[in-house]
């Protein structure tokens, strides 16, 4: 079982809809979880990070939080082209107490 | 960026040669990283740096080595260049510690080697 696990997708959704972004880890003594989008041929930008159960909002952007189902997953509401990307799931495994990222969801967004 | 370059954006170099990338932050973080991304791998740590002339290995650390003099400098050297280190190399910054430093990358430096 790999430690960080993202569906490599691609992912397609219309745009103005909800694009759902799912992360699993394996770690249960991990305490902080972050999203990075990455545009084809840049590097990774962090848009959002949690540390609680629960939901936190950013704008369109929603990081959601279940420790006890170890997962983590991003919404974004009102999908735009520009938002076609692909979405790193990035853990702090607290055993190993090292980052560690997903391979990726890419996201296509159609018009 | 965040404030950090990276040098160069783009090399090529032949296999067995010495290669040394940089990375420059104006941030003053503590803590700085060097990741390798490949297809199918993701991002993979080679080796962070903890302050000044403190650092430690990543998961990846085989066949590099790097060094921090400066705050606001960290070099990753490839000591003999081998093919399967053609990747894309990223520098990170964080300003904190352990489970809640946020990480910011650097553009990315892609190397091929020959």
């Amino acid at each position: 079982q790999k430690e960080v696990e993202q569906n490599s997708g691609p992912l397609s959704v219309p745009e103005g809809a909800i694009a759902s972004l799912n992360c699993t880890y394996s770690d249960r003594v991990s305490q902080s979880f972050f999203w990075y989008r990455q545009y084809s041929g840049k590097s990774p930008e962090l848009i959002m990070s949690i540390y609680s159960n629960g939901d936190k909002e950013d704008g369109r952007f929603t990081a959601q939080l279940n420790k006890a189902s170890q997962y983590v997953s991003l919404l974004i509401r009102d999908s735009q082209p520009s938002d076609s990307a692909t979405y790193l799931c990035a853990v702090f495994l607290g055993t190993a107490s090292k980052l560690t990222f997903g391979t990726g969801t890419r996201l296509q967004v159609t018009l | 960026d965040a404030g950090i370059t990276q040098s160069p954006r783009h090399k090529v170099t032949e296999t067995g040669t010495p290669v040394t990338l940089r990375c420059h932050q104006t941030e003053n973080h503590r803590y700085m990283y060097w990741y390798r991304q490949d297809p199918g791998h993701g991002l993979r740590l080679i080796h962070y740096s903890y302050g000044v002339k403190d650092t430690d290995k990543g998961e990846v650390s085989d066949g590099y080595s790097v060094s921090r003099s400066k705050t606001e400098d960290f070099l990753l050297t490839l000591e003999s260049a081998t093919s399967s280190q053609t990747s894309v190399y990223f520098c990170a910054i964080s300003e904190r510690q352990r489970e809640f430093h946020e990480q910011y990358f650097g553009p990315g430096t892609r190397l091929t080697v020959t």
